[in-house]
């Protein structure tokens, strides 16, 4: 159980075209989702965290016109990289997470990841 | 702030011997404490977790790991390395709650020598 799942699994595209990436939380209800980005060899960086239905928080310095994510229902997030370049790169990973009852922190699972390659 | 320090980028053990990744974590609450691994081009995967429950924890592939509060530590380890445990691995902190923030600590790279 807990399976999520990100499509494409890899994008190469030319400088200034958009990019849309789908999360998607196959046997249970995600109430949050998560947006990680990753630079070689480097640790993730928390890039926004949506709930359903509601417009995401992004964390500081991300551009939330350059990402635009969507949470429109409990088994699907999407990220947009907008007019993407170069500089934009990298793997992109996403969780998504489930409130269970009585429990005191909600655990994440994540989704294997989408390489980007911007021309 | 809260925050997690993985002592070591690098690590290289031989097959067959103990494996010993080293964490540390500061903040002010109570912490639920994660060891991810990710292989190559893969997604993360959860090794182990720390709720509040038992101290000394047992994951998944012969990986445990202790919650030391009084050295704010929870290091991985494991009694005998296999070369399938090549990969990197992240010790991760969360404030818990309604905010369920990870906190990434910047990595070890685990290389397993024949």
């Amino acid at each position: 159980g807990a399976v999520v799942s990100q499509h494409p699994s890899w994008v190469i595209c030319k400088s200034g075209t958009s990019v849309k990436i789908e999360c998607r939380s196959l046997d249970f209800q995600a109430t949050t989702m998560f947006w990680y980005r990753q630079f070689p060899k480097q640790s993730l960086m928390l890039m926004a965290t949506s709930n359903e239905g509601s417009k995401a928080t992004y964390e500081q310095g991300v551009e939330k016109d350059k990402f635009l994510i969507n949470h429109a229902s409990l088994t699907l997030s999407t990220l947009t990289v907008t007019s993407a370049h170069p500089e934009d790169s990298s793997f992109y990973i996403c969780s998504a997470s489930h409130a269970p009852r009585f429990s005191s922190y909600n655990e994440q699972f994540f989704g294997p990841g989408t390489r980007l390659t911007v021309l | 702030a809260q925050s997690v320090t993985q002592l070591d980028s690098h690590v290289s053990v031989s097959e067959g011997t103990p494996v010993l990744l080293r964490c540390n974590y500061s903040s002010s609450y109570s912490p639920s404490l994660f060891w991810y691994v990710q292989h190559p081009n893969k997604g993360l995967q959860l090794l182990l977790k720390y709720t509040s429950a038992a101290t000394l924890v047992k994951g998944i592939n012969g990986f445990e790991a202790e919650f030391k509060k009084s050295e704010t530590s929870f290091h991985l380890t494991k009694p005998s390395a296999h070369m399938s445990d090549a990969a990197e691995y992240f010790c991760v902190v969360t404030y818990g709650g309604a905010t369920n923030k990870l906190i990434f600590g910047t990595g070890t790279l685990l290389a397993v020598q024949p």
